[in-house]
């Protein structure tokens, strides 16, 4: 399974664009990248998946460059509500199931 | 929007005792988890299951935990013999096989005294 990194924490202000990189440096050729949200004591919420260049939805989009080495998860004009803990993770068919969840990146959007 | 329902949503158990924790799954989904996160931690992977049977499971799944799925629509996960350190959320979920998008329940808050 591929490790991934991401900064612990992000502030934002209501309306503006949060975004949030990961990095995966040994992920694999088969390996699809998996964006999870997470509110306090709920289960975590699958929010977007991609394996190269751009997908978007209506809740985020995921931008990944042709290395695939990193991705960015980004959100645009956030609000009160997208407080949360957000998790990148790596997942490919050898791990299929298996979601090995980080510590993930806490987001705090305040007014 | 369909989804994945978990009862209780809250447990307390003595020491040594016996719990069921159990899931509804998504109707339509076949495989099935448990996950678990103690309070402050990140979020650890117990079990996946299919067609009835264990397909992966971690080294937290150790003797005393179980799963089955006892009819077309439960999933449970049965811990025999409760240990303080079991006390954790307790989370559900379920998917399609073709893709990781797995759906969550609210969990079931375990706390053992």
């Amino acid at each position: 399974l591929a490790k991934t990194t991401q900064p612990i924490s992000m502030d934002s202000y209501e309306g503006q664009e949060v975004n949030i990189t990961c990095s995966h440096n040994n992920i694999a050729t088969n390996d699809y990248i998996t964006w999870y949200q997470q509110f306090p004591s709920q289960g975590p919420r699958f929010i977007i998946q991609g394996y190269k260049t751009k997908v978007t939805n209506e809740v985020a989009s995921l931008f990944i460059p042709a290395d695939r080495k990193s991705s960015t998860l980004s959100l645009p004009r956030v609000s009160l509500s997208d407080t949360a803990v957000y998790y990148c993770l790596v997942w490919g068919p050898d791990s299929w199931g298996k979601l090995q969840f980080g510590a993930g990146t806490q987001v705090v959007v305040t007014p | 929007e369909p989804e994945v329902t978990q009862t209780p949503s809250h447990q307390v158990t003595q020491m040594g005792q016996e719990v069921i924790l159990r899931c509804v799954p998504i109707s339509n989904h076949l495989y099935f988890y448990w996950y678990r996160q103690i309070l402050g931690q990140k979020v650890e992977f117990l079990v996946s299951f299919y067609n009835n049977e264990i397909s992966e499971k971690s080294e937290i799944f150790d003797d005393q935990f179980s799963v089955e799925r006892p009819d077309g629509s439960n999933f449970t996960l049965k811990i025999r013999s409760t240990k303080l350190e079991d006390s954790a959320m307790y989370f559900c979920a379920s998917s399609t096989r073709e893709t990781t998008e797995a759906f969550f329940g609210q969990g079931t808050r375990l706390t053992v005294v």
